[in-house]
C-alpha cells in the first residue's frame, strides 16, 4: 500500500490560518471516514489531533479541525501559534483491513 | 491514567533478533486493539500492524510479514514486537499505541530506539 500524499511543508505567520492535505485514494480515505491525523514534535510521539474526520479527542485546542472531500482529507489549523510548529501526519483505514500513513508536513510558523 | 511503557534502546548485529515490550497500564488491556509503528532516522511514520488484544490474532502491513511477530502476553498487560534477521535497514524507532477505535490512536509508547549495526 502506498503512503498517503501530504505536502513536505507549509508554513505560516501568528494568527494565521494554514490547510494541510492529505490525498489518498478509493481504497482507504475515499471509503471510510476514518481519518486521524496527528502531531509530533522533535523526539517525541505523535499526538492525536482528529479522528473519525472531524472529530477532537479532549484537550485538543478547537484551533485544530478536519474535513474530507472524496479521496482527500483535509487538517486546518487557525489562528497559528508558535506551539503548534511541528510534523503532522494524516492516517486512515483502508479496504484491506489495514492503516495507511501520509508522507508527513513540517509546519513552520514564521 | 492509560500509561504504555517500553523497553529500552537495543543495539543489535545485523541478522540477531530483538524483542520490544510495550506494557500496558490504566485500562483493561484487552479493551483495546495494540498497533505498532515505525520511524526510521528522518523519515515518516510507517504502521507494522496491530494486534486484537482479545483474541490475540495479529494483522500485518504489507512489507511486515515474515520477518515481524506480534504477540502478547494478557497475564501481564503486556504487547511484544519481536523482529528477526535485522538488517541495517531495521534501524528505527519502534512505537506501539493504543487504538481506540476505527484505527484512531490516542495513546503511545515513549518509542524503543532499534539500532541495527555491525
Amino acid at each position: 500500500q502506498s503512503a498517503l500524499t501530504q505536502p513536505a511543508s507549509v508554513s505560516g505567520s501568528p494568527g494565521q490560518s494554514i490547510a494541510i492535505s492529505c490525498t489518498g485514494t478509493s481504497s482507504d480515505i475515499g471509503s471510510y471516514n476514518y481519518v486521524s491525523w496527528y502531531q509530533q514534535h522533535p523526539g517525541k510521539a505523535p499526538k492525536l489531533m482528529i479522528y473519525d474526520v472531524t472529530n477532537r479527542p479532549s484537550g485538543v485546542s478547537n484551533r485544530f479541525s478536519g474535513s474530507k472531500s472524496g479521496n482527500r482529507a483535509s487538517l486546518t489549523i487557525s489562528g497559528l501559534q508558535a506551539e503548534d510548529e511541528a510534523d503532522y501526519y494524516c492516517s486512515s483505514f483502508t479496504t484491506n483491513t489495514t492503516l495507511v500513513f501520509g508522507t508527513g508536513t513540517r509546519v513552520t510558523v514564521l | 491514567q492509560v500509561q504504555l511503557v517500553q523497553s529500552g534502546s537495543e543495539l543489535k548485529k545485523p541478522g540477531a533478533s530483538v524483542k520490544v515490550s510495550c506494557k500496558a497500564s490504566g485500562y483493561t488491556f484487552t479493551t483495546y486493539a495494540i498497533n505498532w509503528v515505525r520511524q526510521a532516522p528522518g523519515q515518516g511514520l510507517e504502521w507494522i500492524g496491530w494486534i486484537n488484544t482479545h483474541t490475540g490474532i495479529p494483522t500485518y502491513a504489507p512489507g511486515f510479514t515474515g520477518r515481524f511477530v506480534l504477540s502478547l502476553d494478557t497475564s501481564v498487560s503486556t504487547a511484544y514486537l519481536q523482529i528477526s534477521s535485522l538488517e541495517t535497514e531495521d534501524t528505527a524507532v519502534y512505537s506501539c499505541a493504543r487504538d481506540q477505535s476505527r484505527k484512531a490512536l490516542d495513546y503511545w509508547g515513549q518509542g524503543t530506539l532499534v539500532t541495527v549495526s555491525s
